[in-house]
């Protein structure tokens, strides 16, 4: 069974603070990487995708790619309370299909 | 169209009928999903089709699930004998190529089963 593991929190961080979002993956197979935001009610939607070890930046999101230990990381820099949602994890397999995880909820305190 | 356009947005329905959701897919979208999201859950993957190859239906839960896409385009996913561990979201996403750069998710179908 081909599985994506996130704490589901809830994460709660002070505005202007790093969120740190974790998640591992157990198809060594898999190639390409993803993080959606998801906000109470509504569908998700794509923030970052990160393909090879290392570090990538946008804006105030870093996602962080070890796959060596299999891991997957989300840092949010100077977090909002706009930033407040569920965090899914996302990891595309061989087969082209994408297994997401259930998701980490962060609230970002005012 | 600009996004993923997906109908009815909810629907409730009595244990035992037969419902069909509809996604119109971004124009130009070879690929096409439909994932369920139950209260609190992640997305569970059902169904993924790519141009004109045979779908992929490994996550389809039962054989009253079935799902078809026409033209290449619009897709409808059909349960028939509805239960109530059918109600969740219904979510259709769509992606260039084969979801290597990630998807666009509609916005759901609310599926209530009563």
């Amino acid at each position: 069974q081909k599985e994506v593991e996130q704490n589901s929190g809830p994460l709660s961080v002070p505005e202007g603070a790093i969120a740190s979002l974790n998640c591992t993956y157990s198809d060594r197979g898999s190639q390409s990487f993803f993080w959606y935001r998801q906000y109470s009610g509504k569908s998700p939607e794509l923030i970052m995708s990160i393909y090879s070890n290392g570090d990538k930046e946008d804006g105030r999101f870093t996602a962080q790619l070890n796959k060596a230990s299999q891991y997957v990381s989300l840092l949010i820099r100077d977090s909002q309370p706009s930033d407040s949602a569920t965090y899914l994890c996302a990891a595309r397999t061989g087969g082209f299909k994408t297994i997401f995880g259930a998701g980490t909820r962060l609230f970002v305190k005012a | 169209g600009a996004g993923v356009s997906q109908s009815p947005s909810n629907k409730v329905t009595e244990k035992g009928k037969d419902v069909e959701l509809r996604c119109d897919p971004i124009s130009g979208h070879t690929a096409l999903y439909w994932y369920r999201q139950s209260l609190g859950q992640g997305l569970e993957f059902l169904i993924y089709f790519q141009g004109n190859s045979a779908p992929d239906k490994s996550g389809l839960p039962s054989d009253r699930f079935s799902a078809e896409r026409t033209g290449g385009s619009v897709s409808t996913l059909t349960i028939q004998r509805t239960q109530q561990e059918d109600s969740a979201v219904y979510l259709c996403a769509s992606s260039v190529l084969d979801g290597n750069y990630g998807y666009t998710f509609g916005s759901g179908t609310r599926l209530t089963v009563v």
